[in-house]
């Protein structure tokens, strides 16, 4: 079946680093969101990406998707302690609703 | 508009109980899902919906089952409750079209012993 892997798992950051997570899907992505999950908190969307090779930015946060549509990625410029928590890719397949989540990468920034 | 209520909160079940937690969303939102959270798993898909009176199976949907009577509701009902399935288990909606993502509820921590 479909598997979303996100890695790294972890990832701690001076402030004012810059920060990637990377999602790789095992099959063809219809296509993807991505989340943020604050400490005790539950998700939050931030975004869908749709097209092969869209990249989407909100602020400091800069979003990719694959040309063969199969990984995505998150990039935080200079982060803030604000930023901290587990971010999550979810993906679906063509025709379907099905949105599968990766595993997810927590973050951790230090002041 | 109170979003995705989810209820209880807490709960603790013996081994063997049935239970059911309850969802509810005041958006009109045609899809619906259950996902539980467990520690390194991130999120796993239980059972989802498009649209009142059809549901499908997740990832994991074996020893729970769902129904969707209404757009508003997705109860999840546990039918014999095991210690596997302690976990934090959350609901979600979302509009059916593109760009948008699911709203999730606060989530019910559930502990089976």
């Amino acid at each position: 079946g479909q598997q979303v892997m996100q890695i790294p798992q972890y990832q701690h950051v001076q402030e004012g680093e810059d920060f990637t997570t990377y999602c790789n899907s095992s099959t063809t992505l219809s296509n993807i969101q991505w989340y943020k999950q604050r400490p005790g908190g539950h998700p939050v969307f931030l975004i869908q990406l749709v097209k092969s090779g869209e990249v989407k930015k909100q602020k400091r946060l800069t979003f990719q998707f694959g040309e063969a549509k199969k990984n995505s990625s998150l990039h935080i410029t200079a982060t803030q302690t604000t930023d901290v928590g587990t971010y999550f890719c979810a993906g679906t397949t063509s025709g379907t609703y099905k949105y599968i989540f990766g595993t997810g990468t927590r973050l951790k920034v230090l002041a | 508009n109170a979003g995705v209520t989810q209820t209880p909160k807490f709960q603790v079940l013996k081994t063997g109980q049935s239970m059911t937690l309850q969802c509810a969303q005041d958006m009109n939102h045609e899809y619906m899902s259950w996902y539980r959270q467990d520690p390194g798993m991130g999120l796993r898909l239980i059972h989802y919906s498009v649209g009142a009176g059809i549901t499908d199976q997740g990832e994991v949907p074996n020893g729970y089952n769902v129904s969707r009577s209404t757009t508003e509701d997705f109860p999840l009902r546990l039918l014999s409750a095991a210690p596997s399935q302690t976990s934090v288990y959350f609901c979600a909606s979302s509009p059916r079209g593109q760009g948008y993502g699911y709203t999730f509820g606060s989530g019910t921590r559930l502990t089976v012993v």
